[in-house]
């Protein structure tokens, strides 16, 4: 079955980056049916769906529009895995992220990770 | 960007009961919603999507219904673990996929 394994820091300076990488057992990153996604969920933000990386023929991005300018999210298939990049992080950043599976909705989720924006 | 609505916020119902979510949704997303649960401490699970076609291993209990603006999710009888957190979710407008912002079903 497919399973997603979520590593990275839960302290983030203000400013600095925020990166976090999503192992994935189960199926491949570079599946040509499938997308993986990260999202994050805040109290003040609710559930909010930031960007996904896929293959179809090609690599592909989408992200959202409220993160755009600071989101990097790139599939490593090396190591079956896709990470997230957000820079000049801030304390609205901080929130539980969570990777997951699916062009449209949501099928297998990460365990998510609590990132806290502090100094 | 779409903006999806859950009412009502908290919804209390005796076990064995029936739960009647609703979720619209700022315009037309045609059939193309989806339902969560979640529990505290975990990840959010698919329920429905398609807006009426349960995802793999969710019970015949949960049923959803609905097309463009209106949708609802229903539980038919309510058991134990059903208490949680229910979120819906369109993606008719694509790439930008939005979530409501809740209900929970809570013990009454």
């Amino acid at each position: 079955q497919v399973e997603l394994q979520q590593s990275g820091p839960g302290l983030v300076k203000p400013s600095q980056a925020l990166s976090l990488t999503c192992a994935i057992s189960g199926d491949s990153v570079s599946s040509d049916s499938a997308a993986w996604n990260w999202i994050r969920q805040s109290p003040s933000r609710g559930l909010e769906w930031l960007g996904r990386t896929y293959y179809r023929s090609q690599w592909y991005n989408d992200y959202a529009v409220s993160v755009k300018s600071r989101i990097t999210i790139n599939p490593d298939t090396s190591k079956n895995q896709f990470s997230l990049q957000l820079n000049s992080v801030t304390p609205e950043d901080t929130a539980v992220y969570y990777c997951s599976r699916g062009r449209w909705w949501f099928d297998h989720w990460g365990q998510g990770t609590l990132v806290t924006v502090s100094s | 960007e779409i903006v999806m609505t859950q009412s009502p916020a908290t919804l209390s119902v005796s076990p064995g009961e029936r739960a009647t979510l609703s979720c619209r949704a700022s315009q037309s997303v045609g059939g193309n919603l989806a339902w969560y649960q979640q529990k505290p401490g975990q990840a959010p699970r698919l329920l429905i999507y398609g807006a009426s076609t349960r995802a793999t291993g969710i019970p015949a209990s949960f049923s959803g219904s609905g097309s463009g603006t209106e949708f609802t999710l229903t539980i038919s009888s309510l058991k134990s673990e059903d208490f949680a957190v229910y979120y819906c979710q369109q993606y008719s407008d694509w790439p930008t996929l939005t979530f409501g912002g809740g209900t929970k079903v809570e013990i009454k």
